[in-house]
């Protein structure tokens, strides 16, 4: 499968900061990644579908101007998210799928506290 | 509404046993179903895919049967260890989605196999 790394891993950010979250995908060509979001033994949410060369894909009730989705490569794709609040704290995973593929693979995720 | 439930929500089993874990899924037309297993604070691990014309895939200890036509699947662990302690996702990609290849994900089943 597929090797997925984000960066950084856990990030403490004061309230009112912005925080860049890498997704890499190493082996492969990723034309799409997908950002999820996981709160304390809570589910993975869908937050946005990216398509590298074009903007992304929000779900409902994800602010696209709060969280800002760049896939500008095939390797690589950021979520910076803008003014950060408390209530921001979760955790971050990307997934990527290749062209035609079928299966995601999934980094390790990215820990953010706002304090 | 797409949704994937996971039942139960946390298991204790003493090493050795075997166990199931249930996941259904409100709409019988899917592309695949993934189990995935998630480590606290960490990323998610692909455990077995299951496309939508397959009934059953095995890899080791584990297998995942999964019937369309009445939304369910199962995870089938065979002679457990305390090592497969770990919170258990069951994904959907749903062939009719909004959301394009994103994976809906239930809330998963928290496993502690005790020694």
């Amino acid at each position: 499968g597929a090797v997925v790394s984000q960066h950084p891993s856990r990030v403490i950010c004061k309230s009112g900061t912005s925080v860049k979250i890498e997704c890499r995908s190493l082996d492969f060509q990723a034309t799409t990644m997908f950002w999820y979001r996981q709160f304390p033994k809570k589910s993975l949410m869908l937050m946005a579908t990216s398509n590298e060369g074009s903007k992304a894909t929000y779900e409902q009730g994800v602010e696209k101007d709060k969280f800002l989705i760049n896939h500008a490569s095939l390797t690589l794709s950021t979520l910076t998210v803008t003014s950060a609040h408390p209530e921001d704290s979760s955790f971050y995973i990307c997934s990527v799928r290749g062209q035609g593929g079928s299966e995601q693979y999934f980094g390790p995720g990215t820990r953010l506290t706002v304090t | 509404k797409q949704e994937v439930t996971q039942i139960p929500a946390a298991l204790s089993v003493p090493e050795g046993e075997n166990l199931v874990l249930n996941c259904s899924f409100t709409d019988s037309a899917i592309y695949n179903l993934q189990w995935f297993r998630q480590d606290p604070g960490k990323g998610l691990t692909s455990l077995l895919l299951i496309q939508s014309s397959q009934r059953e895939q095995t890899s080791g200890r584990l297998n995942a049967s999964l019937d369309k036509s009445s939304g369910r699947s199962t995870l089938y662990i065979a002679a457990s260890q305390p090592g497969d302690s770990a919170t258990y996702l069951c994904a959907v990609r749903f062939t009719n989605s909004n959301s394009g290849y994103a994976l809906n994900f239930g809330k998963g089943t928290s496993l502690l196999v005790t020694p």
